[in-house]
């Protein structure tokens, strides 16, 4: 099984700031990396498949970069709507198909 | 709209049995294959179930094997997930979720759409 492990657990940032959440493999998954939003009560919804490219209708200011075991969702200015946890997952290696832990991004 | 919406949740005794269903709309079932993720409050997202769109493939999580059964059936445009044997580490919100093949690397899968979730309390 493919553990992910997303750092930090929690990320206080202003509005208008970047905001760089980390998801590093326990061993090389290439590209095969995706990225999820999770607003409180709500669905997570699709941001960045292949690492990094993003999924339809989402905003400019989320990226995604890395490959092998090193991730990286940046949110280039961060907006009050963004707040909620992020999740990673791995479709390099399954089943089982795995994901973080979650990063929870709340606003300064 | 494409749109999954679960239904089946409950409160169930341990060693008791519930059958969960996510309707479809707005695409056609019968192309995709479908996957079961349960996420318990306040915690992270587990994968439980995958079944391909023909279920000639299906697989699961070791929690789950023996104890679960993925299903669907395209004339009613519903996935199921018939759970048996439940305990209480089972409580968790169940979300039906669309896999998706990422075309630029080859690689199977991620989920591109979500279902709101159905609670599932497993308590005596």
């Amino acid at each position: 099984e493919t553990v992910l492990t997303q750092s930090p657990a929690t990320l206080s940032v202003s509005p208008g700031e970047r905001a760089t959440l980390s998801c590093r493999a326990g061993h090389s998954i290439s590209t095969n990396l995706a990225w999820y939003q999770q607003k409180p009560g709500q669905a997570p919804r699709l941001l960045i498949h292949g690492a990094s490219t993003r999924a339809t209708g989402i905003p400019a200011r989320f990226s995604g970069s890395g490959s092998g075991t090193e991730f990286t969702l940046t949110i280039s200015s961060l907006q009050s709507e963004d707040i909620g946890v992020y999740y990673c997952q791995q479709y390099n290696d399954w089943p089982p198909w795995t994901f973080g832990q979650g990063t929870k991004v709340e606003i300064k | 709209e494409e749109k999954l919406v679960e239904s089946g949740g409950g409160l169930v005794q341990p060693g008791g049995s519930l059958r969960l269903a996510c309707r479809v709309s707005g695409f056609g079932l019968s192309s995709y294959s479908m996957s079961w993720v349960r996420q318990v409050t306040g915690k992270g997202l587990e994968w439980l179930a995958y079944i391909s769109s023909s279920s000639a493939t299906i697989y699961y999580a070791d929690s789950v094997r023996g104890r679960f059964t993925i299903s669907r059936d395209h004339a009613k445009d519903s996935l199921f997930l018939q759970m048996n044997s439940l305990r209480a580490e089972d409580t968790a919100v169940y979300h039906c979720a669309r896999c998706q093949y990422d075309v630029d690397s080859g690689s199977y899968y991620f989920f591109d759409l979500w279902g709101q979730g159905t609670l599932v309390s497993v308590s005596s």
